[in-house]
């Protein structure tokens, strides 16, 4: 198995620039997941989608950041515009829900914003 | 909503001592625990999760206990070795989606 795949893995864009970060989780798991890691507030869930319905967006931290699931392998979140306080890793995780299985973590996107 | 708290933040050892961090969390329909490993520049990988209607797990060297009337669970690592440096997350939440994540805890392992 591949893992959950992210891309692109270090993001260098000025202040103002649209940012987007995708993911593609494990095959067949069905949760999906997107969380932001600084060392200020650690590790926090943005926005977790289900079956590619978005579930729970309350971590979403502000209008300027979105996400979407068009389909089962394939997420993006997206940062328009940027700012320097968005700077910080990004982190895919995918899960499969119905057997309650834990969630798996990509590589994640080290995003800097200048 | 869930709140956990994590400590130490940091934790020194020798190699071969045992190490334990403690998770408190405030919401008591919370039902799932896992604890995560993250070396440096790396993902969160799972290394042993609770469900609440255990009050321990073992994996080797790993432990894993929980005391849901108190509302606190522990990680415990015996015969400390210097790969298990690293900084460890506990969270909870209630189901297997919404993770509420501790702030982290740095183990170092001398040798």
């Amino acid at each position: 198995d591949a893992g959950v795949i992210q891309s692109p893995r270090h993001e260098v864009t000025e202040m103002g620039q649209e940012v987007t970060l995708r993911c593609k989780p494990i095959s067949g798991h069905d949760y999906l997941f997107w969380y932001r890691q600084t060392m200020m507030r650690g590790l926090e869930l943005l926005i977790y989608f289900n079956n590619n319905v978005p579930i729970d967006d309350s971590g979403m931290p502000e209008d300027r950041f979105s996400a979407k699931m068009p389909n089962a392998s394939f997420s993006t979140l997206k940062i328009q515009p940027s700012e320097p306080r968005d700077s910080a890793v990004y982190f895919c995780a995918s899960s499969l829900g119905y057997s309650n299985q834990p969630q798996h973590f990509g590589d994640g996107t080290r995003l800097s914003i200048l | 909503g869930e709140n956990v708290e994590q400590h130490p933040s940091t934790l020194s050892v020798q190699e071969g001592d045992s190490a334990v961090i403690k998770c408190t969390y405030s919401d008591s329909a919370s039902n799932y625990f896992p604890w995560y490993k993250q070396e440096l520049g790396k993902r969160p990988q799972l290394i042993i999760d609770i469900r609440s209607n255990v009050g321990e797990k073992k994996d080797q060297r790993i432990a894993v206990t929980l005391n849901k009337t108190a509302k606190h669970f522990s990680l415990h690592i015996t015969e400390t070795q210097p790969e298990d440096s690293a900084v460890y997350f506990c969270a909870a939440s209630m189901g297997f989606q919404k993770l509420v994540f501790g702030t982290g805890t740095r183990l170092l392992v001398s040798p």
